[in-house]
């Protein structure tokens, strides 16, 4: 079945350092990949999303480039803040199937 | 505003109590989701409804049980039967369920066990 599969967290960055966390994904069709981000407390937002192949999705300095010859979504930033500190989720939704499938994600620390 | 709104925030149940964790939306979506979340587990999906009167199991539904009498509401009941009750609950809701549909979350339900 598809799956989604994030890298472990806590990830722990100092302010300004470069953030990349990995995702790749098990689809047997063409799914659409997103990020989607939960700050303390809260609900999930969506942060960005790519629909097709070699798409790249960007929102506030994050970027994910939907690479299916390697079935991956990575989520990256040129240079984290600390409000960025949330916890991350990848997910993919696939054209022959109602649901939205998550990763377990990712909790994000930085540090001032 | 529009927006989804879950109440109460947090929500204790005694054993072999039924509790229901409200769920309304003004956004006019016709999909509403329900989803547990667990430490270290990610979102799994209990429930979700395409249309009013209409709802389907998800990959967790043993324990729980939903209605949709009305499109803006999709209250969750978590029985005496689900025995580890403990997590954080979230409603969500989407205009359709295409491949595309984004997501909107409220800010969930915090249920312990006393």
């Amino acid at each position: 079945g598809n799956s989604v599969t994030q890298m472990e967290g806590p990830v722990t960055l100092s302010e300004e350092a470069f953030l990349t966390i990995n995702c790749t994904y098990t689809a047997t069709g063409y799914p659409s990949l997103f990020w989607y981000v939960q700050y303390p407390g809260e609900g999930l937002q969506l942060l960005l999303k790519a629909t097709k192949a070699d798409d790249k999705g960007s929102n506030k300095g994050f970027e994910a480039t939907y690479r299916k010859e390697t079935t991956s979504f990575h989520l990256e930033k040129g240079s984290v803040q600390v409000s960025d500190s949330a916890v991350y989720f990848c997910a993919l939704s696939e054209r022959r199937d109602d649901k939205i499938i998550f990763g377990k994600g990712t909790r994000l620390h930085i540090l001032p | 505003d529009g927006g989804i709104t879950q109440s109460p925030k947090y929500l204790f149940r005694k054993e072999g109590q039924n509790v229901t964790l409200s769920c309304e939306q003004n956004l006019n979506h016709d999909a509403m989701y329900w989803y547990r979340q667990d430490p270290g587990q990610g979102l799994r999906l209990i429930y979700y409804s395409q249309i009013v009167n209409d709802f389907q199991k998800g990959d967790i539904a043993e324990g729980y049980s939903v209605s949709r009498e009305k499109k803006e509401s999709f209250p969750l009941t978590v029985t005496s039967a689900q025995k580890n009750p403990t997590a954080f609950y979230l409603c969500a809701s989407s205009w359709g369920t295409g491949v595309n549909e984004k997501l909107f979350f409220g800010s969930g339900t915090q249920l312990s066990v006393l």
